[in-house]
């Protein structure tokens, strides 16, 4: 069946560091892939998005990009905040309704 | 509403027990999901309703859960005679229900089974 592999956390930076969160997928057709972040306290939100392979979804200077070949969506910033500190859940729906996640991977970003 | 909304926002019983868990989509939204959230764990699905049909109900855990879905609106999960492996995060989410499109969450409800 359809799954979504991200590494696993907590990922700890320090503030203006580079962050990348790797995850993969397996799904049958061509799924619409996305990240989702729940800060501390809150609901999950959506962050960004893509639907067709080569598509870069963008929000809030996170980046990622669907790379059909490889079956990933690697999210990706170039300077992380304390701001930013959440976890990040990968996500695709493929065929049908259900959105399927990853495991989650914990953000932490030190002063 | 403005957002998703679920109710209560904390619940604890006693083993044994049935819970009733209340979601109110965004208004509009005709797909409904339920998810459950374990400490440290993803998303695991539960139910997914279109209309107040459910077309996947592949993920509920047993037959002590059950969930409905009324007037295409506000949405009920139950679990009957609770267990502490009950004990999660249980999260709402809704979407206008077309094809690929995004959820939006509630803040959840989480139980806890002594």
């Amino acid at each position: 069946g359809d799954s979504v592999t991200q590494m696993e956390g907590p990922v700890t930076l320090s503030e203006e560091a580079f962050l990348t969160i790797n995850c993969t997928y397996t799904a049958t057709g061509y799924p619409s892939l996305f990240w989702y972040v729940q800060y501390p306290g809150e609901g999950l939100q959506l962050l960004l998005k893509a639907t067709k392979a080569d598509d870069k979804g963008s929000n809030k200077g996170f980046e990622a990009t669907y790379r059909k070949e490889t079956t990933s969506f690697h999210l990706e910033k170039g300077s992380v905040q304390v701001s930013d500190s959440a976890v990040y859940f990968c996500a695709l729906i493929s065929g049908g309704f259900k959105t399927i996640f990853g495991a989650g991977t914990r953000l932490f970003v030190k002063a | 509403g403005a957002g998703v909304s679920q109710s209560p926002s904390n619940k604890v019983t006693e083993k044994g027990k049935d819970v009733e868990l209340r979601c109110d989509p965004i208004s509009g939204h005709t797909a409904l999901y339920w998810y459950r959230q374990s400490l440290g764990q993803g998303l695991e699905f539960l139910i997914y309703f279109q209309g107040n049909s459910a077309p996947d109900k592949s993920g509920l855990p047993s037959d002590r859960f059950s969930a409905e879905r009324t007037g295409g609106s506000v949405s009920t999960l139950t679990i009957q005679r609770t267990q502490q492996e009950d004990s999660a995060v249980y999260l709402c989410a809704s979407s206008s229900g077309l094809a690929g499109s995004w959820l939006f969450f509630g803040e959840g409800s989480r139980l806890t089974v002594l």
